[in-house]
């Protein structure tokens, strides 16, 4: 079993759509959570950075984090079509930054 | 956020050649890089933990030979794929942060490696 499940999708939604995406994990020692952005071949970009439990909200975006049951969110509100990408959940422990990654979920928004 | 720059973009290199990447944290200094593999509609597979002043730690199944690493100061990593083959094609992408317990890591845009 993967320490990070994460579904690969395809998720395709109308343009104007909310958007939600998880993760799931199995190490409860897993503190800080962040999601990233990918579009093809270029380098994840990081979108929401979240520690502990609790939400974050950043424009559209919004994370949710909820411990207890290993579980973390983002929702896209009014997505659009440049919000097609691979999205990425990924987490660490604690010190440094050696980050466990979900597979990715790919996105597609229709206009 | 702070910037994480990688070159090249893309490169294409002939079998039994070797091929450097550079990663450099352009806004802060960086005592450790991390440097990933990834395969086409697949997640970011962790290649090897580059240290400043010291080897890199290599994952499970990574050949160090073939993949050399240096962090020779705190601002800039690289990775030389020797004797490139073929199935070394792949997208392979840098990360760095600033450090400490509450900051998050950023990437490199990555570089596609073409064996041809």
């Amino acid at each position: 079993q993967k320490e990070v499940e994460q579904d690969p999708g395809p998720l395709s939604v109308p343009e104007g759509a909310i958007v939600s995406l998880n993760c799931t994990y199995s190490n409860s020692a897993f503190q800080y959570f962040m999601w990233y952005r990918q579009y093809s071949r270029k380098g994840p970009e990081l979108l929401m950075y979240t520690y502990s439990s609790g939400n974050k909200e950043d424009g559209r975006f919004t994370a949710q984090v909820d411990k207890s049951s290993k579980y973390i969110s983002l929702f896209i509100r009014d997505s659009q079509p440049s919000d097609s990408a691979t999205y990425l959940c990924a987490m660490r422990r604690g010190a440094g930054n050696m980050l466990t990654f979900g597979g990715g979920t790919r996105l597609m928004v229709k206009p | 956020g702070a910037v994480v720059s990688q070159h090249p973009s893309w490169v294409i290199c002939k079998s039994g050649t070797s091929v450097k990447i550079e990663c450099r944290s352009l806004d802060f200094q960086a005592t450790t890089m991390f440097w990933y593999r990834q395969f086409p509609k697949q997640s970011l597979m962790l290649m090897a933990t580059s240290n400043e002043g010291s080897k890199a730690t290599y994952e499970q199944g990574v050949e160090k030979d073939k993949f050399l690493i240096n962090h020779a100061s705190l601002t800039l990593s690289t990775l030389t794929v020797t004797s490139a083959h073929p199935e070394d094609s792949s997208f392979y992408i840098c990360s760095a942060g600033p450090g400490g317990m509450n900051t998050e890591a950023f990437f490199g845009q990555g570089t596609r490696l073409t064996v041809v």
